[in-house]
């Protein structure tokens, strides 16, 4: 079973709309959480990164969060643009495993104008 | 300052054969990761170099192996290659080891797509 589950496996929304990705993990000792974005054949490009103590952290129209106790994280994307349509990946590591980064299968994104 | 840097970027091998992949880092970075990447498995990590030694291995066959040079430059090579071998193959490089920790930025190529036939 994969240590970080993601949801939904896939979502479309109008463009201007908000919306909201889910990642739960059972990675522990946790060390940190990652979101990237993956644009169609590129690399990922990361957005958020976020360690123990904090909760939330933003990045433009993306906001991550982080609830440490129930290992659970969301990323939130503000008033979506057509550019917004990509997979978001939310990757985990542990703390003490040397790059021990678990990724999750990522949400597959399509923003319709 | 230039990216990640990756070649091929899309390569096609029949079974059996072996492939080289070639990663330049951002300048200034010393560690270097590889990742396989399929639609079935997502992201998978393979093993990581730092200032030219092995630092990290994921859980891949010793068909998969790598190098890094005196000028951070990385190279992964698979030999005797299966059908299973298709896929996104990535690279990702970080300022210090052990991107995994701590808020190292990990900056990542545009990958060699690899299919094999």
């Amino acid at each position: 079973k994969n240590q970080v589950e993601q949801s939904p496996q896939s979502l479309i929304i109008l463009e201007g709309k908000n919306c909201t990705l889910q990642c739960n993990y059972t990675v522990s000792p946790f060390s940190n959480l990652r979101w990237y974005k993956q644009d169609t054949g590129r690399g990922p490009v990361s957005l958020t990164i976020m360690t123990f103590s904090e909760n939330t952290k933003s990045n433009g129209r993306y906001t991550a969060t982080l609830d440490a106790d129930t290992k659970q994280s969301s990323l939130h994307i503000t008033a979506s643009q057509l550019s917004d349509s990509a997979s978001y990946i939310c990757v985990v590591s542990a703390l003490y495993n040397n790059n021990d980064m678990r990724f999750g299968a990522g949400t597959r994104l399509t923003v319709k104008p | 300052k230039a990216g990640v840097t990756q070649t091929p970027r899309y390569l096609i091998k029949t079974r059996g054969q072996q492939v080289t992949l070639s990663c330049s880092p951002i300048s200034g970075h010393r560690s270097v990761s590889w990742y396989q990447q399929t639609p079935g498995q997502g992201l998978q990590f393979l093993f990581e170099y730092f200032s030219e030694t092995q630092r990290n291995k994921g859980n891949f066959p010793g068909r998969f192996s790598g190098r890094q040079f005196s000028n951070s430059r990385s190279e992964m090579n698979v030999s005797t290659l299966e059908l299973g071998d298709s896929a996104l193959y990535l690279c990702a490089s970080s300022l210090e080891s052990l991107p995994g920790q701590g808020e190292y930025e990990q900056y990542f190529g545009p990958g060699t797509r690899l299919t094999v036939t």
